[in-house]
């Protein structure tokens, strides 16, 4: 089975300056990972995601995540945020056999003014 | 065009009693998963329908979860004698294809109470 760690339940950060969201994963098998964003009062929606290629993966909004295997990670990142992204982002993790999504517990990203 | 519905938005419940959530995705994907939020919990997996093939329902919790999807479209999900652990925010997803590559869309979810 996967798992999805998300360290930090919740990070504040002043607008303009950079972000990094942790993600890791534990797999016994390939993997394809996720970043979903819940905006206040809206459904998840897909922020980005690696299957395979370039572990570098760029994404709405100006975010970016970089899938590093040795480490079994996927940080998020984005250098510089606005108000708009205050949300709730989780990090997602499926095998490249089975039919499950495996969910971190998600990552408060409030940007203060 | 329309992304995935859900209803009731809210729904509040007596424990022991049974409750009914819909799903309505989008036309046309085949694949459609219920989740369960709980506060402070990420995303649990429930169950997971493909096409016509039978349904993955290993995440549901106890046998007092079900849930069924009509000609391949519209789902439901039952909770059965409600116990006032099963309070959450119930969320469906679909998608195009297989669920393991393909981006889900997320309704925005029904929040149960149970009293």
């Amino acid at each position: 089975a996967q798992s999805v760690t998300q360290l930090d339940s919740q990070v504040p950060v002043f607008e303009e300056a950079p972000v990094e969201l942790r993600c890791n994963y534990s797999s016994s098998v390939s993997v394809y990972l996720f970043w979903y964003v819940q905006y206040p009062n809206q459904g998840l929606q897909l922020l980005l995601k690696y299957l395979s290629g370039s572990t570098l993966v760029k994404g709405i909004n100006g975010f970016e995540a970089e899938f590093n295997k040795s480490q079994t990670s996927f940080h998020l990142r984005k250098p510089s945020v606005h108000i708009s992204d205050t949300a709730e982002y989780f990090c997602a993790v499926s095998a490249d056999t089975g039919n499950q999504f495996y969910f971190g517990t998600g990552t408060s990203l409030t940007v203060i003014p | 065009g329309a992304g995935v519905s859900q209803s009731p938005s809210n729904k509040v419940t007596e424990k022991g009693k049974d409750v009914e959530l819909r799903c309505d995705p989008i036309s046309g994907h085949t694949a459609l998963y219920w989740y369960r939020q709980s506060l402070g919990q990420g995303l649990e997996f429930l169950i997971y329908f493909q096409g016509n093939s039978a349904p993955d329902k290993s995440g549901l919790p106890s046998d007092r979860f079900s849930a069924e999807r009509t000609g391949g479209s519209v789902s439901t999900l039952t909770i059965q004698r409600t116990q006032q652990e099963d309070s959450a925010v119930y969320l469906c997803a679909s998608s195009f294809l297989r669920g393991g590559t393909d981006t889900q869309y997320f309704g925005p979810g029904t929040r149960l109470t149970v009293l």
